[in-house]
This record gives structure tokens, sequence and C-alpha cells, in this order.
């Protein structure tokens, strides 16, 4: 159950668009199209904005968009604003009833 | 709406013994599966435990195996995580965490401190 891994810090404009890596191996991003990816506002409670790899609950902005290619998973938010700021983490399934979060990616809007 | 709130952190000695409480309510908690999810001091998030609504199917984290117990009691709504055994390791915020039921997190509660120290 090791973790997978993010960057520690990706940033941009007002307006940009920002991809956010996540890579993890055969067994939990490879196998499964699981994934899931979190935003963490400090003090606040984490909050979905992408599930199986590419859905989004309802009420997320279609600015945040997810894909997968091989053991990679990827999150990328579009026009970037500034309320986007806070912590990102990618999660996969790795069965049987475990999952694995990733190292977490912190977004600074410049 | 969904509404999850964890009580039961304080400051505990190494090898000492807490009990999380969540308690749940706006969804239908007894075909709801349920988790934990900690965040130690300026790290990331981590799986912790897991409770299924029907079966009594229970899972954990590596370095949870053999000491913590989750369990859930569908008459009041509650889930629990029973903590023993704790080290330094385990200080972090506990949340009580929603199964969206795609392998997603789906509602979070606002988190209870635990802060395992001598």
């Amino acid at each position: 159950q090791s973790a997978l891994t993010q960057p520690a810090s990706v940033s941009g404009s007002p307006g940009q668009s920002i991809t956010i890596s996540c890579t993890g191996s055969n067994s939990d991003v490879g196998t499964y199209n699981l994934v899931s990816w979190y935003q963490h506002h400090p003090d606040k409670a984490p909050k979905v904005i992408i599930y199986e790899v590419t859905k989004r609950p309802s009420g997320v902005s279609s600015r945040f968009s997810g894909s997968k290619s091989g053991n990679t998973a990827s999150l990328t938010i579009s026009g970037l604003q500034a309320d986007d700021e806070a912590h990102y983490y990618c999660c996969s399934y790795v069965g049987p009833t475990a999952w694995v979060f990733g190292g977490g990616t912190k977004l600074t809007v410049l | 709406q969904v509404l999850l709130v964890e009580s039961g952190g304080g400051v505990v000695q190494p090898g000492g013994s807490l009990r999380l409480s969540c308690a749940a309510s706006g969804f239908n908690f007894r075909r709801t599966n349920m988790h934990w999810v900690r965040q130690a001091p300026g790290k990331g998030l981590e799986w912790v435990a897991f409770t299924r609504a029907i079966g009594g199917e229970r899972s954990y984290v590596d370095s949870a195996k053999g000491r913590f117990t989750i369990s859930r009691d569908n008459s009041h709504n509650t889930v629990l995580l029973q903590m023993d055994s704790l080290t330094i390791e385990d200080t972090a915020v506990y949340y009580c965490v929603q199964d969206g039921g795609n392998h997603q997190f789906e509602s979070w509660g606002q988190g209870t401190l635990v802060t395992v120290s001598s």
C-alpha cells in the first residue's frame, strides 16, 4: 500500500491551465478505473472533484477534468481562479476494499 | 443534507487507547459504506479503515491492522473507531467519510484531532 506519487507543488496564473499528475503502479492506477481527486482548503473538509477517473460530481465546475494513461492519472484545472488555491489529492482503489492516496500537491495561484 | 460529526479526539500517551465516534445524518446510513481517513500534521491524507453497510466486512490500512477496530451502530447512525496501542505516528486529524458508492469519498466530517504524546 505505497502512496501514489504526486508533485509536491504546482503553480499557475489566473486564467491559465495546470495539470497535476498521480503516478501509481500496475496494482492500483494501472488496474482500476477508480481514481478520484480531492480538493482540500485549509481548515475545511476535503471535497471530491473527480471520481472514476473522469467523472465530475454534481455541482463541480467543468473547469476540473480527469484522465488516465497507463499507471498515471492526471487532474487538469483550466481557467485558474484564486479560489482554486488548495491542496489536491488523488486516490486509487487498490482492492480488496483498500484505498491509497497520493502525497498531495499544493496548488499556488500566482 | 449530509452531516458527519466526529468526537472523541484528544491527547493520549503512547500505548494508550482512544475511541472515536461519528454521528451521521441526512442520508440512509444503514445502506451506506463508511470510512475513516486521517491526516497527520503537515502530511497528506491516508485511508485508515472501512466498514461495509451490509455483511459486516471491515478492512484496514496495514499500519492499523491488529490495533484499530471499526464498527457501526445502524440503530443510532454511528460509526466508531477503537484505537489501541497508539503510537506517536497515529497523531492526526481523523475524518469520518461517507462512501459515495463509486469508490469515492463523497462527504467528510470536519475531523477530530488525536494527539499521541508523552
